[in-house]
């Protein structure tokens, strides 16, 4: 499969625990993004890397929140300190950016996180 | 208030019938905009995409933008089953960073 993965789908952990999700695009991708969807809503962007270097963080993304795409290749998102409001969907998603042209974002099915 | 508003639906209709999704918007920055689709517990699949105003159709699927008013819509003719998704749609600016400002989504329910 050449789409988009991600890794877990599904967590489930205890308020106050660390996690970390993995992304790893499709291959020649250049940029990636991180959205975070909660039922019944929309996804909502949080951050996105151009190569190894990340671009923009949403005013979502809490301090308790970092990502990464050493090597401008797969990405991680943790999360310190887990509250319940992080319960969420990830979604990652993948693109190329070849001057102005927009290209498809494709998303991955993402990891449903839970946090009791 | 969201930038992008979306009735959440759910929509239910019979199958063949032909379908009417929409959003507004109120940032008129935004100059793409996409629909895209998502079934329970997968990423969501874009359908279309549509830059600034205009109709772009694609077998079944009508998208058109009205940017005067800020509002676009998404027709599915001859609907079918399988089309019962969440719709949702997404915008963004025409500029470098691409990230997706999205609607709600709408439930959409097409019954054999």
């Amino acid at each position: 499969d050449t789409g988009v993965s991600q890794d877990p789908r599904h967590k489930i952990t205890k308020r106050g625990q660390n996690v970390t999700f993995r992304c790893d695009p499709i291959s020649e991708h250049n940029r990636l993004y991180w959205y975070r969807q909660t039922l019944g809503q929309g996804p909502e962007f949080l951050t996105y890397f151009q190569n190894e270097a990340q671009l923009e963080k949403s005013r979502l993304l809490s301090d308790r929140f970092s990502a990464e795409r050493p090597k401008g290749s797969f990405s991680t998102l943790e999360i310190q300190r887990t509250e319940q409001g992080d319960s969420a969907m990830y979604l990652c998603a993948s693109s190329l950016a070849l001057g102005q042209t927009l290209y498809e974002q494709f998303f991955g099915p993402g990891t449903r996180l839970t946090v009791l | 208030q969201k930038e992008v508003e979306q009735d959440p639906g759910p929509l239910s209709v019979p199958e063949g019938a032909i379908v009417s999704l929409n959003c507004t918007y109120s940032n008129s920055a935004f100059q793409y905009f996409m629909w895209y689709r998502q079934y329970s517990r997968k990423g969501p699949e874009l359908l279309m995409y549509t830059y600034s105003s205009g109709n772009k159709e694609d077998g079944r699927f009508t998208a058109q933008v009205d940017k005067s008013s800020k509002y676009i819509s998404l027709f599915i003719r001859d609907s079918q089953p399988s089309d019962s998704a969440t719709y949702l749609c997404a915008m963004t600016e025409d500029t470098g960073r691409r990230a997706l400002t999205f609607g709600s989504g709408t439930r959409l329910q097409v019954q054999p």
